[in-house]
């Protein structure tokens, strides 16, 4: 079974400049999160779909900042502009339902933004 | 609202010493723990995890935590680190029912040295 993955890998873009960073949860996994962690700080949640419904985004930092989950399978999230403190590491995590059940991560996307 | 603290950004060891990472957390209702591991160039992997029953929670590879409620916990150990531990550790805590976002604490840099 295929884990959690996200592309790219890497992103540099410059400041004002839009990315789109894309997450394919495991297959079968209704809820999506996306998480972000900056400058070595602590991973920050940001939001929650279930299937294409937001649930939670408590976390998503301004409206530069649009996620997408279309068909409730793989998900976007689009920053337009960027900005300088946008640099970070974006994690994506699917997970089956509900409950104490794991959250399985995929690799992140380094994303900097100059 | 919940938070983590990981009293030690970076905990240096020899090969086959024992290893404490120290986690403490706040909430004011009752929360699931876990541990998060990133080893260098890859994503988070779940650990370990306390949900209930037994306080004392073990991974495959060696490591242990306990959750002490009266204390508000959950440290992570292993009597004997091998290289192979050299990676960076995650507690996260998650509340029982509504929201499912993982809230972490900062990570915590397990160097082994030879």
């Amino acid at each position: 079974e295929a884990g959690v993955t996200q592309f790219p890998s890497h992103s540099v873009i410059e400041k004002g400049q839009t990315v789109t960073l894309r997450c394919d949860p495991i297959s079968g996994h209704d809820n999506l999160y996306w998480y972000r962690r900056v400058m070595g700080k602590e991973i920050k949640f940001l939001l929650h779909f279930v299937k294409e419904s937001k649930q939670d985004e408590s976390g998503m930092p301004n409206n530069r900042f649009l996620a997408e989950r279309t068909g409730g399978t793989y998900s976007t999230l689009k920053v337009q502009p960027a900005e300088l403190e946008d640099s970070g590491v974006y994690f994506c995590a699917s997970s089956p339902g509900q409950g104490g059940n794991e959250q399985y991560f995929g690799p992140g996307t380094r994303l900097t933004v100059t | 609202a919940q938070s983590v603290t990981q009293l030690d950004s970076q905990v240096p060891v020899f090969e086959e010493a024992p290893v404490e990472l120290r986690c403490n957390y706040s909430s004011s209702v009752s929360v699931y723990l876990f541990w998060y591991v990133q080893y260098p160039n890859q994503g988070l992997q779940l650990l370990l995890k306390y949900l209930s029953g037994s306080t004392l929670v073990e991974s495959i590879n060696g490591f242990e935590a306990e959750f002490n409620k009266s204390q508000t916990s959950f440290h992570l150990r292993k009597p004997s680190v091998h290289i192979s531990d050299t990676a960076e550790y995650f507690c996260a805590v998650r509340i029982l029912s509504g929201a499912q976002k993982l809230v972490f604490g900062q990570g915590t840099r397990l160097t082994i040295n030879p």
